[in-house]
């Protein structure tokens, strides 16, 4: 069966470094991966996927994920954080019935 | 817009009472799931369904009930068999049953009995 694990509850961050969310896998097969944002009592937001070909995705809000097939790892990223990426963050992987989501990661941006 | 909408936000069920939630879409998505959210433990499949007048139970539909009578609506009951029920719910769509577009989803609703 497939899985998503998100090692860290929550990552803490300052306004203009670089942050990462980790997320690692497991599923027969060639995976589809997800990430997506949670805010305060909203619903689940898209932030990028990757289905096949480069290992970079770019996505929403200048965000990006590394899809490391060897490590079975896709970790999102992003070059400077705001204060406005504080939120809940998901990755998820296509199973065979739905996706199938990690447990979320909470970022904290501190200004 | 097209769209997922939920309703109520907010719940509230006494004990051994059956409650609905709704959950209408306009996205002309064949595929809809309902998952539920507890703090920490991420989002967890209760039913899903690929078509309509078809559903299936996910990881833990025990104490809930679906119906897809019409290809738009899917609505979750949530019956008294149900013996923890306080948690955020949110209701998703997909193009298909091959999400290779993933989910929109909708605000989700808040439930807590009293």
């Amino acid at each position: 069966a497939q899985s998503v694990a998100q090692p860290e509850d929550q990552v803490n961050v300052a306004e203009g470094n670089p942050l990462t969310v980790k997320c690692t896998y497991s599923v027969s097969g060639n995976p589809y991966l997800f990430w997506y944002v949670q805010y305060p009592n909203r619903g689940l937001q898209f932030l990028l996927k990757y289905i096949t070909g480069d290992n970079l995705v770019k996505g929403s809000y200048g965000f990006e994920a590394e899809f490391n097939k060897s490590q079975t790892s896709f970790h999102l990223k992003k070059p400077s954080a705001l204060v406005s990426d504080s939120a809940l963050y998901f990755c998820a992987v296509t199973g065979r019935r739905a996706l199938t989501f990690g447990s979320g990661t909470r970022l904290q941006v501190q200004p | 817009d097209g769209g997922i909408t939920q309703s109520p936000k907010y719940l509230f069920r006494k004990e051994g009472q059956n409650v609905t939630l709704s959950c209408e879409q306009n996205l002309n998505h064949d595929a809809m799931y309902w998952y539920r959210q507890d703090p920490g433990q991420g989002l967890r499949l209760i039913y899903y369904s690929q078509i309509v007048n078809d559903f299936q139970k996910g990881d833990i539909a025990e104490g809930y009930s679906v119906s897809r009578e019409k290809k738009e609506s899917f609505p979750l009951t949530v019956t008294s068999a149900q013996k923890n029920p306080t948690a955020f719910y949110l209701c998703a769509s997909s193009i298909d049953s091959r999400p290779t577009d993933g989910y929109t989803f909708g605000s989700g609703t808040r439930l807590t009995v009293v």
